[in-house]
């Protein structure tokens, strides 16, 4: 079983609709979280970080932790055709002395006109 | 642009090679990763490296090594290529004052292994 599950999609929805992306986690040492866009070919880009659980709102991205469940979302209101990218969480450790991010598989999304 | 630079942006080559990228970090930031993105393995974490100094490692092969040289700028060698190897390999840079903070990716070397 992989640290981190991400369902991978695709996932397709018209203009304006508001997107929700999820991933699940097995290691409660897991302390920090981050979504990030990577385009297609293209680096990934980080978009939301967080540490705490609850509720963090950036613009129309907002990223919601649950440390109880092991659960993360990005929802992504008013979508547009250029949020049309792979969607991936990361997340480390709260301890340690290494930056490792674990990743999810990543989550396709496409914004329809 | 993350301000982090990688080359080639495209390698061919055949099994039995060996090829080596290359990355340029931010300006500043002392701490470089390397990460391999394939399609059934996703993103995954290979090495990091502190101020010069191997900082942790991760599901990287022996075949696959790497160093930060004094300016900064770190190269991966990978050997003995195999066609499994081909990926996107990913080069990020952090300041690495606290282990929490943000990575910026650069734009990847697409490697392909004949």
């Amino acid at each position: 079983q992989k640290e981190v599950e991400q369902d991978p999609g695709p996932l397709s929805v018209p203009e304006g609709a508001i997107v929700s992306l999820n991933c699940t986690y097995s290691n409660s040492a897991f302390q920090y979280f981050m979504w990030y866009r990577q385009y297609s070919r293209k680096g990934p880009e980080l978009l939301m970080y967080t540490y705490s659980s609850g509720n963090k709102e950036d613009g129309r991205f907002t990223a919601q932790v649950d440390k109880s469940s092991k659960y993360i979302s990005l929802f992504i209101r008013d979508s547009q055709p250029s949020d049309s990218a792979t969607y991936l969480c990361a997340m480390r450790h709260g301890s340690g002395n290494t930056g490792k991010l674990i990743f999810g598989q990543g989550t396709t999304l496409q914004v329809k006109p | 642009d993350s301000g982090v630079t990688q080359t080639p942006k495209h390698l061919i080559t055949a099994t039995g090679q060996r090829v080596t990228l290359r990355c340029s970090p931010r300006s500043g930031d002392l701490s470089v990763y390397w990460y391999q993105q394939s399609l059934d393995q996703g993103l995954q974490f290979l090495i990091q490296y502190y101020n010069g100094e191997e900082r942790a490692k991760g599901n990287i092969l022996e075949r696959f090594s790497a160093q930060q040289f004094p300016d900064l700028h770190s190269e991966l060698n990978l050997s003995s290529l195999e066609l499994g190897d081909s990926a996107l390999y990913f080069c990020a840079s952090s300041v690495a004052r606290s282990w929490a903070d943000t990575q910026y990716f650069g734009p990847g070397t697409r490697l392909t292994v004949l």
